[in-house]
């Protein structure tokens, strides 16, 4: 049983475009949604997070948008650099599991040029 | 303040063996957690130590075992390996096991053959 569903599996956008990767969930206790970046060769780092007591978080180029109703939030890479080229996770964790994170599949991202 | 380190890097062994990872944690983390990631797949937990006890344990058969030891350094090992435990490895700690944000080693790719 998948309980982070990730879309999608890849995407490829041009240089300057914006990125927008999907996730959603299904455990109700999970109340912190973290994204991870992660390059080839490396373990992920944390990207940005969000709380579902709040609709958006903005840190520079990259917001999450979160949708508690629909039990949904995604990641939109604003101005997309060849830089940002990298494989993102959505994850969930709940107070109850420890904060242990059930990661997504991933999303595999290529900007081009 | 040194990040988290694990070694080895690579490691090749053959169907049947025993390998141990070893991970140290973060400068004052207690929280120490392992994953594994299959290829194209998401970091799928197997299981966490708060100062030296486990903590919670993912879906994973008893032939994958750990330790933490007092200066929170942790090992994983793992019997009778098969084909299918071909992947990357990670660990992660944290400050506590209350703390949200985790972080991550590079990793130890590990092929079986």
């Amino acid at each position: 049983q998948q309980q982070v569903k990730q879309s999608p599996q890849s995407l490829i956008v041009q240089k300057g475009g914006i990125s927008i990767i999907n996730c959603a969930y299904e455990n109700t206790a999970f109340d912190y949604f973290p994204w991870y970046q992660q390059f080839p060769g490396k373990g992920p780092a944390l990207l940005i997070a969000i709380r579902p007591d709040v609709s958006e978080k903005k840190e520079g180029r990259f917001t999450i948008s979160f949708n508690k109703s629909a039990k949904q939030f995604s990641l939109h890479i604003m101005d997309s650099q060849p830089g940002d080229s990298a494989t993102y996770f959505c994850a969930a964790s709940e107070p109850g599991g420890s904060y242990i994170p059930t990661f997504g599949r991933g999303t595999s991202l290529i900007v081009h040029p | 303040e040194t990040g988290v380190t694990q070694s080895p890097t690579h490691l090749i062994k053959t169907r049947g063996q025993q390998v141990t990872l070893r991970c140290s944690s973060q400068s004052g983390h207690n929280t120490v957690s392992w994953y594994q990631q299959a290829l194209g797949q998401g970091p799928q937990f197997i299981f966490q130590y708060y100062r030296e006890e486990e903590n919670g344990r993912g879906n994973f058969p008893p032939r994958f075992s750990g330790l933490q030891f007092p200066n929170y350094s942790s090992e994983l090992n793992v019997n009778a390996l098969e084909l299918d435990d071909s992947a990357l490895y990670l660990c992660a700690s944290r400050p506590d096991r209350a703390s949200t944000e985790a972080f991550f080693g590079q990793g130890t790719r590990l092929t079986v053959v």
